[in-house]
């Protein structure tokens, strides 16, 4: 199976605040990493897909990058609905495994 | 606006078999892959397997042959199955529908509408 590592676990920002979230594989992936934002009591939604798609009606402040066995999400001006913990998931492979997640709180 | 609904027993004994079954809603059945992920605590998100509308399957080693994914084209259905279960899958289910996008010759693979999801406990 491919592992995913998520970096950091947890992260403080304030509204307006440049974040950055980092995912890495286990071996090359090429770009097939997915990322999902998720809320308290929410199902996952898809934000970005093929490391750097931005999934219909996702707001252009979010955008990812990477290809291989690096990638990054990152929103450009956080907003107050965007505090929620992200995925990044592999589509390489099955098990299209996940990433621990990514917990961003209000600073 | 294609919706998934959900549902299934909460509560199970060690040795049981889980069984879901989520309802697709408003779309085409035909075109996606059908999938199962699961949440819990200690494990994050975990991908179950998935099915499409021709019955092939994939499914997640980890889980040791346990899992039966199957559809119901008629109903626009898709089920699971999980045998002899244990506490260690007590969980939060969802079911959740795989799109593939053709990009420069490659296919990638996001699952961009999900069900609401089903807490199953497995307790004695």
């Amino acid at each position: 199976d491919i592992q995913m590592t998520q970096s950091p676990s947890s992260l403080s920002a304030s509204v307006g605040d440049r974040v950055t979230i980092a995912c890495r594989a286990s071996q090359s992936i090429s770009n097939y990493l997915n990322w999902y934002q998720q809320k308290p009591g929410k199902a996952p939604k898809l934000l970005i897909y093929a490391a750097s798609s931005l999934q219909a009606g996702v707001p252009l402040r979010f955008s990812g990058s990477g290809s291989g066995t690096d990638f990054t999400l990152t929103i450009s001006s956080l907003q107050p609905e965007d505090f929620a913990t992200y995925y990044c998931q592999q589509s390489y492979s099955t098990p299209r495994t996940f990433g621990q997640g990514t917990k961003v709180e209000i600073k | 606006q294609v919706q998934l609904q959900q549902w299934g027993a909460g509560l199970l004994k060690p040795s049981e078999t889980l069984s879901l079954t989520c309802a697709v809603y408003g779309g085409s059945f035909s075109a996606y892959y059908w999938s199962w992920i699961r949440q819990s605590p200690g494990k994050g998100l975990e991908w179950i397997g998935e099915i499409n509308h021709s019955g092939s399957t994939n499914d997640n080693p980890s889980l040791k042959s346990r899992v039966t994914i199957s559809i119901d084209t008629s109903k626009n259905q898709f089920s699971l199955k999980l045998s002899s279960v244990t506490a260690a899958d007590t969980a939060l289910y969802y079911c959740a529908r795989g799109f593939t996008v053709t990009k420069l010759g490659h296919y990638y693979y996001g699952m961009d509408v999900w069900g609401q999801g089903t807490t199953v406990i497995v307790s004695s």
